[in-house]
């Protein structure tokens, strides 16, 4: 299977632009790479996913490298409620199955 | 449109013992998925069950079983319970199989503590 590669924790202020790292060097050409966060005491909860493209919606962004080896998660202006472990997963498109890695978990501090 | 449910919320069990977890996904999804959360191994799949079905399986001993009903809701099993299987045990469920290209919804979990 393979598998992700995130910085431990990372540290951000409120209100302002957070990027979140994540390398998967051994991506395979079917995997799709997303992003889920969990909250203390919740289940994680579906940030965003891409293939190939870039991909935003209303939570985030997602920037896919173009070698897909690497891709970074933006939230646009972090809030206190962006606290949480963010999880870089890849998951195969013929599976249910989402590997996960240790996360990034993110202080945001006021 | 409610989100995936799972009975119980909290279990205590002892060792030897087993359990039934149930886990009910959102209205309209087929696929789901099971994970284990523990402090030390992060979260883990466990299996995937659509239309009945299981597609995938994790690295888990046969003490670890599920099903899937014909109204999507699935259950795990494991039995002979081990002080090792303390976990929070968390269903996700998605509109299709293959969740790995789309999303998938989770459950509060069920925390499950061994004695």
């Amino acid at each position: 299977d393979a598998k992700t590669t995130q910085p431990n924790s990372m540290e951000s202020n409120e209100e302002e632009p957070v990027h979140l790292p994540c390398n998967h060097s051994t991506i395979s050409g079917t995997d799709y790479i997303h992003w889920y966060r969990q909250l203390p005491s919740q289940g994680p909860e579906y940030v965003i996913h891409g293939l190939t493209s870039n991909v935003n919606n209303r939570m985030a962004s997602l920037a896919i490298a173009e070698d897909r080896k690497s891709s970074t998660l933006i939230l646009h202006r972090a809030t206190l409620r962006d606290a949480a472990v963010y999880y870089c997963i890849l998951g195969s498109g013929n599976t249910g199955k989402l590997i996960f890695g240790q996360g990034t978990t993110l202080q945001v501090k006021p | 449109k409610a989100g995936v449910t799972q009975t119980p919320r909290y279990l205590i069990k002892t060792r030897g013992q087993q359990v039934t977890l149930s886990c009910s996904p959102i209205s309209g999804h087929r696929s789901v998925s099971w994970y284990q959360q523990t402090p030390g191994q992060g979260l883990q799949f466990l299996f995937e069950y659509f239309s009945e079905t299981q597609r995938n399986k994790g690295n888990f001993p046969g003490r670890f079983s599920g099903r899937q009903f014909s109204n999507s809701r699935s259950e795990m099993n494991v039995s002979t319970l081990e002080l090792g299987d303390s976990a929070l045990y968390l269903c996700a469920s998605s509109l299709y199989p293959g969740g790995g290209s789309g999303e998938q919804y989770f459950g509060p979990g069920t925390r499950l503590t061994v004695t």
